[in-house]
Order: C-alpha cells, then sequence, then structure tokens
C-alpha cells in the first residue's frame, strides 16, 4: 500500500543534541512538507520542497533544516538552535492536487 | 497571507445529535478548503474537500461542509454523531500559488453516550 512513513514515532533529545527526523513516501508525490503541531495551535509550517533538490522555508523554519536528495525523502533536522523543539513533528506530500496525505507523525522530546 | 479561523476550541455534543463545526478563512482569490480528523497521536485524514463548483460536498463518515463565499465559511456537519466521531477536527485553506495549505487551530470534539 502506498503511503508516508515517518520514523521513529517517539525520541527523546537532550538539550544541545541535533535530531533527524526521517520522512519517506512511495506515493511517486513531487511535494512534501513538515509541519509541527502544538496544543492548541493547529498545524504551522516549517519547511515544503516542491521537487527534488528543492526546498523553501514555511512559517516557522528557525532551528530546523531539511533535504531533498530523493523525490521519496525528506528529512527533517532539528538543530540546537531551536529553543523548544518539544512537539508533535508531522510529514505530508501531495501530487499538487492540494490535497495533503500524512504520515502518523513523530513525537520528540527535550529532556 | 491567507488564514483560517475555528472559533470553537472544544465542543461536546451527546451521541446521535447533530453537528456542525465552524470555519471561516481569509484568502483573496476563491480557495481551496479541507476539513481534516485527527485522531489522539495520529496523523490527519482528509474528510472531505472543496476546489469549485457545487457549494455542497459530501465527505467520508457522513460529514459535509457548505461553502459560503459571502460570509468566508465552510462549516462541517454531521446530521448524527457517533462515538467514534470524538476526535480533533482541523480546517485548512490552499492556494495553486504556494502548494502549502494553512491550518485553523483545531476544534476538539467530544462525545457523551
Amino acid at each position: 500500500d502506498g503511503g508516508i512513513t515517518q520514523s521513529p514515532k517517539y525520541l527523546f533529545r537532550k538539550e544541545g543534541q541535533n535530531v533527524t527526523l526521517s520522512c519517506e513516501q512511495n506515493l511517486n508525490h513531487d511535494a512534501m512538507y513538515w509541519y509541527r503541531q502544538d496544543p492548541g495551535q493547529g498545524l504551522r509550517l516549517i519547511y515544503y520542497s516542491q521537487i527534488v533538490n528543492d526546498f523553501q522555508k514555511g512559517d516557522i523554519a528557525e532551528g530546523y533544516s531539511v533535504s531533498r536528495e530523493k523525490k521519496e525523502s525528506f528529512p527533517l533536522t532539528v538543530t540546537s538552535a531551536q529553543k523548544n523543539p518539544t512537539a508533535f513533528y508531522l510529514c505530508a506530500s501531495t501530487q499538487n492536487t492540494g490535497e495533503l496525505f500524512f504520515g502518523e507523525g513523530s513525537r520528540l522530546t527535550v529532556l | 497571507a491567507q488564514s483560517v479561523t475555528q472559533p470553537d476550541i472544544h465542543i461536546t455534543v451527546s451521541e446521535g445529535a447533530s453537528l456542525e463545526l465552524r470555519c471561516n478563512y481569509s484568502y483573496g482569490a476563491t480557495p481551496y478548503l479541507f476539513w481534516y480528523v485527527q485522531s489522539p497521536g495520529q496523523g490527519l485524514q482528509l474528510l472531505l474537500k472543496y476546489f469549485s463548483g457545487d457549494t455542497l460536498v459530501q465527505g467520508i463518515k457522513g460529514f459535509e461542509a457548505e461553502f459560503k463565499r459571502s460570509q468566508s465559511s465552510f462549516n462541517l456537519r454531521k446530521p448524527s454523531v457517533h462515538w467514534s466521531d470524538a476526535a480533533e477536527y482541523f480546517c485548512a485553506v490552499g492556494s495553486t500559488g504556494r502548494r502549502a495549505l494553512t491550518f485553523g487551530s483545531g476544534t476538539r470534539l467530544q462525545v457523551q453516550p
């Protein structure tokens, strides 16, 4: 079955460490997205990529980095510069229809 | 800039009662509008979408929504709520330019037996 796989589902990080969240899709979608979800704030866009080797900052890109070396993969790195990284992170993709398909999410907790 | 407002943070309804979740958007042109549902700790699932045409759209699980341009609204409705509908619901607006959806802050639905 086609879909989006995010890993790990749960991740713990010590302050000052970088961590990378994986997002893989086998839907053959061109565009991929990373959203951050905090209670009561809905989903906020971190980064998005409409094509391989190209990506754009979203509304809250500071402290995050991404790469898009393959169509299927869009990993997100949460760097030590992100002051409040504890959140639920959602990866999504679309084939230019506007409808987003989401992964199951990764919950990052800073110890 | 586009934006979405969901004025109700939390709604409680009795099982079998009707439901309406409100969504207002701000966008200059004709928007693409979506409703998603999220169970705790899970990703989002699409309930329905509006791109153009008939302003009353049907979705999965018995949900429907009506696009009202004059009110900049896209309210979600269900005639009879089931206990399994308890979840968080998100309204979202999109455009052809950015190709990234803007989400509202969500409405948490609780269903009483």
